[in-house]
């Protein structure tokens, strides 16, 4: 199973909205609405912020969103703060006859 | 409040055998999945494989299918990774991560990772 797609880095104002992409296929981000979006900080363990396509987690602020479109699932992130500089990463349900779950490669969100 | 402590990292030559653990602690650790997710150096998250809630679903990722080996016991709160014939390629932050769900469908929770080097 390969990677699903990420741009490698994505930038914007403060108080800008940002839009990052996840491509997978069929198998994975199309078959199931099981996509979720971590938010890591340098040195620091990945962070949960969104799960299955749009749900927040509790304390996850609402400039938070997610969506998804046959292959292809998409975090947008508004009102852009400072401390929202981080790398994210899509990841998906894979499975079927075992678990299996795949991540994208990553996208470095840069604050300008 | 979760909490997940990974241990058992460390500096081993390739070929050899690595068994890492996770304490889990502040749920009910028999309700949910778990996984082990990686990341190399400087590289990107890396699902490494994932257990059912009671042991009924197992996978593996490709690249360590065959030389890792995921197990948890529901009466001690703990999860277990088994890596047998580690290659350089294996090193990495290993995290152990709670899933959101019995099933295993989103790793939610994560530990602070324990590090494995494999090296001549």
């Amino acid at each position: 199973q390969s990677a699903l797609t990420q741009p490698a880095s994505v930038s914007g104002s403060p108080g800008q909205s940002i839009t990052i992409s996840c491509t997978g296929t069929s198998s994975d981000v199309g078959s199931y609405n099981l996509v979720s979006w971590y938010q890591q900080h340098p040195g620091k363990a990945p962070k949960l912020m969104i799960y299955e396509v749009s749900k927040r987690p509790s304390g996850v602020s609402n400039r938070f969103s997610g969506s998804k479109s046959g292959n292809t699932a998409s975090l947008t992130i508004s009102g852009l703060q400072a401390e929202d500089e981080a790398v994210y990463y899509c990841c998906s349900y894979a499975g079927g006859s075992t678990l299996h779950v795949v991540f994208g490669g990553g996208t470095m969100l840069t604050v300008l | 409040e979760v909490q997940l402590v990974e241990s058992g990292g460390g500096s081993v030559k390739p070929g050899r055998s690595l068994r890492l653990s996770c304490a889990a602690s502040g749920f009910t650790f028999d309700d949910y999945a778990m996984h082990w997710v990686r990341q190399a150096p400087g590289k990107g998250l890396e699902w490494v494989s994932g257990i059912s809630w009671n042991s009924g679903s197992i996978g593996y990722a490709d690249s360590v299918k065959g030389r890792f080996t995921i197990s948890r016991d529901n009466a001690k709160n703990s999860l277990s990774l088994q890596m047998n014939s580690l290659r350089a390629e294996d090193t990495a932050l290993y995290y152990c991560a709670k899933d959101g769900d019995s099933s295993g469908y989103y790793p939610e929770n994560w530990g602070q990772g324990t590090l494995v080097t494999v090296s001549p």
